[in-house]
């Protein structure tokens, strides 16, 4: 069974402060995507990283994708309230037609104003 | 931008009825999805949809469950007798290509 996991499940900053969250696996594959989930809405997608050791960036946000494939982090740098969410990753691996795609169990981040 | 759509935004519905949750993906998207998401849980993976067949499917989706493309622009996820555990968010998805996927903004299922 593949699994994505997130960590840390819960974290709670004050505005201003720097965060780091995990996304981490066992399975290589070959592109991770990142979403942020707001309170009964659909998840909105950031990012997709595509190659090992790839590094992206969005405005204050910032993706690393691993270099072996398997897992990826994201740096949010002097957050704000509005970065407040469920941040979901999600890996996808190649099976013949089509992607499988799994999602981790998200990471909930409340910025404190 | 464009967007899925999903119709209704929120479906009560008793116990054994069936219900159908519609969702209008993006139009030149191929691959198509349905997720759920329990309150407070992960977003679970219920179905994915190519090429007007089933690619793949969960455990969750069991013989209760189908989905359907009718015309070119509409996919629906049909229940055919809700239990109260169906009580969740659905989600749909689509993508262009098959692993960046766009979701709408869920219809809220309350099964009584």
């Amino acid at each position: 069974t593949q699994l994505l996991e997130q960590s840390p499940q819960f974290l709670s900053i004050q505005e201003g402060e720097n965060l780091t969250v995990y996304c981490n696996s066992s399975s290589v594959f070959s592109s991770l995507q990142w979403y942020r989930q707001e309170p009964g809405e659909g998840p909105v997608l950031l990012v997709t990283v595509v190659t090992g050791g790839e590094v992206k960036k969005l405005k204050r946000l910032t993706f690393q994708f691993g270099d072996a494939r398997k897992d990826s982090s994201l740096h949010i740098t002097a957050a704000q309230p509005g970065d407040t969410g469920l941040y979901l990753c999600a890996g996808a691996r190649w099976k013949t037609s089509y992607d499988k795609v799994i999602f981790g169990p998200g990471t909930s981040l409340s910025v404190i104003p | 931008e464009p967007e899925v759509t999903q119709t209704p935004s929120h479906q009560v519905t008793q116990m054994g009825q069936e219900v159908i949750l519609r969702c209008v993906p993006i139009s030149n998207h191929l691959y198509f999805y349905w997720y759920r998401q329990i309150l407070g849980q992960k977003v679970e993976f219920l179905v994915s949809f190519y090429n007007n067949e089933i690619s793949e499917k969960s455990e969750i989706f069991d013989d209760q469950f189908s989905v359907e493309r009718p015309d070119g622009s509409n996919f629906t996820l049909k229940i055919r007798s809700t239990k109260l555990e169906d009580s969740a968010m659905y989600f749909c998805a689509s993508s262009e290509w098959s692993y960046e996927q766009y979701f709408g903004p869920g219809t809220r299922l309350t099964v009584t």
